[in-house]
């Protein structure tokens, strides 16, 4: 289902192009974050995910960065790709909840 | 593998009906969770289970909300009565073992509408 906000934050780019998706949270006791991709239609799907002991991790054409000192988070994609096109939900949790706190994500739109 | 199977994907139904949403998680999983998904309130956790027990409901919005796992491979929420402020995707995820660091797997929703 679209099951997406109308009003979300949109970044739009160019294929090929590299894309920053940003993210701030609130609770300082976030030690365990995710970022899921959700196309329209489906359920969110898991990209990468860091720990508060790390600042940076790599995965396959993407790399999350992790500043707790302003606690932010942000998924960057390298040569971003027609099917990259989807809203993507940053995630946290804490030792004191085993809750996953989704925010309300980015829609990202590649452009040919 | 299927994944995580929802049925129904989409439901349409008037206020003061009973709605049950269904869910078949991935065969091996021992966790299953619950979420809504609305506009205003974005992805939202309403209850997870570990080994069938429920283990956290505090997102259950009220007592219309119930949800039930009777084995391992079969759980489903029920509203009644439904309103339609109930109206939004319901996704049910399910992930092996019972640490919050394991990979939740959803799958692709319930579309709900209460006229």
């Amino acid at each position: 289902g679209e099951s997406v906000g109308l009003h979300l934050p949109t970044l739009s780019v160019q294929e090929g192009d590299n894309s920053i998706i940003n993210c701030a949270y609130s609770n300082s006791a976030s030690d365990y974050f995710i970022w899921y991709k959700q196309e329209s239609g489906k359920g969110p799907q898991f990209i990468i995910d860091i720990r508060s002991n790390m600042d940076k991790r790599q995965g396959q054409r993407v790399t999350v960065l992790l500043n707790k000192t302003v606690k932010h988070l942000s998924l960057q994609i390298a040569a971003t790709q027609p099917g990259d096109s989807a809203v993507y939900f940053c995630a946290e949790s804490s030792r004191n909840t085993d809750k996953l706190i989704f925010g309300t994500g980015t829609r990202l739109q590649v452009f040919p | 593998d299927a994944g995580v199977i929802q049925s129904p994907r989409h439901e349409v139904t008037e206020m003061g009906q009973e709605v049950t949403l269904r869910c078949k998680p991935i065969s091996g999983h021992n966790s299953l969770f619950w979420y809504r998904q609305t506009m205003m309130r974005g992805l939202e956790l309403l209850i997870y289970f570990n080994n069938n027990v429920p283990i956290d409901d505090s997102g259950m919005p009220e007592d219309r909300f119930s949800a039930k796992m009777p084995n391992a491979s079969f759980s489903t929420l029920k509203i009644q009565p439904s309103e339609p402020r109930d109206s939004a995707v319901y996704f049910c995820a399910s992930s092996f073992g019972d640490r919050r660091y394991n990979e939740q797997f959803f799958g692709p929703g319930t579309r709900l509408t209460v006229l």
